[in-house]
């Protein structure tokens, strides 16, 4: 059973950096690509950006590009998310969540997904 | 103000039937890509329902169902039961000009009477 365990929650100041763990377990973490999804308090979810852990490739939202960075280590079948210069917005649960990706018949979905990580940003 | 847009609400008797609406537009759902469904039950992650528009993963009972045509997709729950008292949410992929990625709608809360 597959299984994405994240790390625990955060308190940041405006303008500071938080980073994210997903560790995943049960499965072959380099074939199958990760993304981190949010929802601040009250909304709805929101992608932000996910990578394949064998080609090291990151893509992002385009809300979120030159402020977010994905990584993955394949040693430890971890995913990070870090997301700079922190504001009150970005309040929010931040999950990791696995894709199932079929691009020849246009399926992109999600089949696992982490607790989440609840990051507050106040000053 | 997300990509999909489905009803900020529905409710429903136990025992009868709901549907959940989703539409997209030619950027998404209507450029072919199929459309997902998740339920979250309150303070917790997001779990798959429906995937492919109308697939059941393991462990979903058959009273949700799902389809699409053209620029929407639907999610049907028969037989209400207290337990599916949750929000949930359609998803599909968009590629546009302005980039491609993964959207949501902004979620429909169902409230069993």
């Amino acid at each position: 059973q597959v299984q994405l365990v994240q790390s625990g929650a955060e308190v940041k100041k405006p303008g500071s950096s938080v980073k994210v763990s997903c560790k995943a377990s049960g499965g072959t973490f380099s074939s199958y690509a990760i993304s981190w999804v949010r929802q601040a308090p009250g909304q709805g979810l929101e992608w932000m950006g996910g990578i394949i852990p064998i080609f090291g490739t990151a893509n992002y939202a385009q809300k979120f590009q030159g402020r977010v960075t994905i990584t993955a280590d394949e040693s430890t079948s971890t995913a990070y998310m870090e997301l700079s210069s922190l504001r009150s917005e970005d309040t929010a649960v931040y999950y990791c969540a696995r894709e199932v990706t079929m691009i020849a018949e246009g399926i992109y979905y999600f089949d696992y997904w982490g607790q989440g990580t609840l990051v507050t940003v106040s000053s | 103000q997300s990509v999909l847009t489905q009803p900020p609400s529905v409710s429903g008797a136990p025992g009868q039937r709901v549907t959940i609406s989703c539409t997209g537009s030619s950027s998404n759902i209507g450029a072919g890509y199929d459309v997902h469904w998740y339920q979250q039950l309150p303070g917790t992650a997001p779990k798959l329902l429906i995937y492919g528009n109308s697939n059941r993963p393991s462990g979903v009972p058959d009273r949700f169902s799902g389809s699409k045509s053209g620029t929407s997709a639907s999610l049907a729950i028969s037989g209400l039961q207290a337990e599916d008292e949750a929000d949930y949410y359609c998803q599909s992929y968009d590629s546009s000009l302005s980039g491609s990625g993964w959207v949501f709608g902004g979620g429909t809360k169902l409230t069993v009477l």
